[in-house]
């Protein structure tokens, strides 16, 4: 059974700093891996998509890497902004489905 | 560009009530459509997902039905809600085809459920 953990559970970084949140998955079987970030209140945002063939994908400041043989996926943020505070959740799609699994999420929180 | 929307932005209902909450995308034909439940505390749970008209499945067993009367068309329904039903639903799309594709949201519904 396909399990995603996402740790920290919670950051807290001031302006500025670039940081990385971690994302790790049970089953290395999958078809992608995705990047969302959620407001408060909102819906999801897809922020990147790395088909289980990549090792990385890259949008602005946003960088996300994926390494199937560990189970693990890491997103870099460059230089935070207050505007970055969000939750961040990964999501794995395993392999022969639609099904996709989520973590619970890291929130991340940028001090002014 | 594809769209995707969902009502009611918000819903308070009594326990034993009636539910009916809809989604619909634009700008695409033919999506996969999901039906998704976000409960305080927890994360997301798929409830229904549809590769066609008539063509759903369930995920999880529950008090929840959902129907795709038409191709861009996705409703969730209940007969009598229970409080355990209270939280935040969110339906997604994305383009049919064999895996690999990007999921995207609509803005949710938020359950309220006394």
């Amino acid at each position: 059974k396909q399990e995603v953990t996402q740790i920290p559970a919670a950051l807290s970084v001031p302006e500025g700093e670039n940081l990385v949140l971690n994302c790790s998955f049970t089953d290395s079987a999958i078809y992608n891996l995705q990047w969302f970030r959620q407001d408060p209140g909102k819906g999801l945002t897809s922020l990147l998509l790395i088909q289980s063939s990549q090792r990385e994908q890259t949008s602005g400041r946003l960088n996300a890497s994926l390494d199937k043989s560990s189970g693990r996926s890491t997103l870099y943020i460059a230089a935070s902004q207050p505007g970055d505070s969000a939750t961040y959740l990964c999501a794995v799609r395993p392999g022969g489905g639609f099904k996709t699994i989520f973590g619970a999420g890291t929130r991340l929180f940028v001090k002014a | 560009s594809q769209t995707i929307h969902q009502w009611p932005a918000t819903l308070v209902q009594p326990v034993g009530s009636p539910l009916s909450l809809e989604c619909t995308v634009e700008g695409t034909s033919n999506p996969n459509l999901y039906w998704y439940r976000q409960a305080a505390g927890r994360g997301l749970q798929l409830l229904f997902y549809s590769i066609g008209i008539d063509q759903i499945s369930s995920e999880v067993p529950q008090n929840l039905s959902a129907s795709r009367p038409q191709d861009r068309q996705f409703i969730l329904s209940s007969k009598k809600l229970l409080l355990s039903d209270s939280g935040f639903y969110l339906c997604a799309w994305s383009v049919r085809a064999s895996g690999g594709n990007e999921q995207f949201f609509g803005p949710g519904t938020r359950l309220t459920v006394l």
